[in-house]
């Protein structure tokens, strides 16, 4: 089955810096990678998803990038406020597998005023 | 309505109480999920519910028990738990069992086992 590694586990930058979070995946059939933030005894919220078809995929200051062959995909996030201080769960899932999303194991973002 | 709506928020409950969680969606999405949450770790999938079958059943006890009654609502039917099973149980909906989509999390419901 499809099995997700995330790096790093906890990641601590100062405001205004850029954050960078990674994840590979195993299975070559995976298509969809979604990634959520979930804020401490708050619920995950899809924040940017990426499709197999696309390399990359921008909304205001979150990015995300996919590369297919070496089965890895990252998070960006610029000019980094303390709002989004919170765990980042990155995920993905393959066609047909009713949309069973397999979750990586988190990173704890804290960004520093 | 953009949300999922779990009941209750928390629960305490003993080894020998029967309970059950409730889930509902009203965004006409076919798909229903329950994960079970532990402290500082990923959500971990254990059913899954397609055009309201159950479609996913990833090996978990029978003490869990999942009920589909419509699209719109996902119940989870709890029996005989043991301590190890308090987590922050998760339902999540997405549009289509098929294909690949976003869930929409509920803010899931906290469970003390004693």
């Amino acid at each position: 089955g499809e099995n997700v590694e995330q790096h790093p586990s906890t990641l601590s930058v100062q405001e205004g810096d850029s954050a960078v979070i990674k994840c590979t995946y195993s299975d070559s059939a995976s298509n969809y990678f979604p990634w959520y933030k979930q804020e401490l005894g708050k619920r995950p919220q899809l924040i940017i998803d990426i499709r197999s078809n696309v390399g990359e995929k921008k909304d205001q200051r979150i990015a995300v990038t996919l590369n297919k062959t070496a089965k890895h995909f990252s998070l960006h996030i610029t000019e980094t406020q303390p709002e989004d201080s919170a765990v980042y769960f990155c995920a993905a899932s393959r066609v047909g597998g009713y949309n069973k999303l397999i979750f990586g194991a988190g990173t704890r973002l804290a960004v520093h005023p | 309505d953009t949300e999922v709506t779990q009941t209750p928020k928390h629960l305490v409950m003993g080894m020998t109480n029967k309970k059950s969680l409730k889930c509902e969606q009203h965004m006409g999405h076919r798909a229903m999920y329950w994960y079970k949450q532990k402290a500082k770790k990923p959500p971990e999938l254990m059913f899954v519910y397609s055009y309201e079958k159950l479609s996913i059943n990833e090996s978990v006890p029978s003490r869990f028990s999942p009920e589909c009654p419509n699209s719109s609502l996902l119940n989870l039917h709890l029996h005989a738990l043991q301590p190890e099973d308090s987590a922050l149980y998760l339902c999540a909906s997405s549009p289509s069992g098929q294909g690949n989509y976003g869930y929409t999390f509920g803010s899931g419901t906290r469970l003390t086992v004693v």
